[in-house]
């Protein structure tokens, strides 16, 4: 079974503009969590979805957002970039979610904002 | 939220030793996973250990749920095992608090 891919790999972009990144779960998983990684703040949790709903969300500005479709396919953006947003962000999936579930994570997207 | 904090935060080894790498976390969990991220960034996949003992290969892990820590057991260490290692748990919602990583260094 293929694991959970992302893409791109690496983006470079310049403040103020906008970036979308994607993510394809294992077949047959339902949720989606995306997370940011920084030197400074460690690995972060910025949402998860399940069932094309928004399920959980964590502390970031309005600026980042995500969407999923049909087939568990998900998408996050983020708007007007700033220079903090520079992080590995990473997604993963599991089954169905919830507290008894194992979560697997794609190989993540390497953001540079200059 | 929940406090999940690891040590050490850094640890050099010689090839062939063992070591013992620990995650303490402040509140009861539903899920515990453990995480290598290797130098490409991928967080690879451990253990997933709530409660009890588990083992694969040369490492092992142990979870106490009730006393709020979790261990893992790497054993005659090699090159390849360095990297960082994450513990991460699940409270009531499907996110993963994580901790703050141990960095392994593994010496010919």
């Amino acid at each position: 079974k293929a694991g959970v891919t992302q893409t791109p790999r690496y983006l470079i972009k310049t403040r103020g503009q906008q970036v979308t990144l994607s993510c394809s779960p294992i077949s047959g998983h339902r949720s989606v969590s995306w997370y940011q990684q920084t030197p400074g703040q460690g690995l972060q949790f910025l949402f998860e979805y399940f069932s094309e709903t928004q399920r959980n969300k964590g502390n970031f500005p309005g600026r980042f957002s995500g969407r999923q479709f049909s087939n568990s396919r998900s998408e996050m953006n983020v708007s007007t970039l700033e220079l903090g947003d520079s992080a590995l962000y990473l997604c993963a999936s599991s089954f169905q979610g919830g507290s008894g579930n194992e979560q697997f994570f794609g190989p993540g997207t390497r953001l540079t904002v200059l | 939220g929940i406090q999940v904090e690891q040590s050490p935060p850094d640890l050099i080894l010689q090839e062939g030793a063992n070591s013992t790498l620990r995650c303490n976390f402040s509140d009861s969990v539903n899920n515990l996973q453990w995480f290598h991220q290797n130098p490409w960034g991928q967080l690879i996949n451990l253990f997933y250990i709530p409660s009890g003992t588990k083992q694969n290969g040369r490492l092992s892990a142990t979870t106490v749920a009730t006393e709020r820590y979790s261990l893992l057991y790497i054993s005659s260490s090699q090159t390849t095992d360095s990297g960082v290692y994450f513990c991460a748990v699940l409270t009531g919602a499907n996110n993963l608090f994580f901790g703050t990583g141990t960095r392994l260094t593994v010496i010919p």
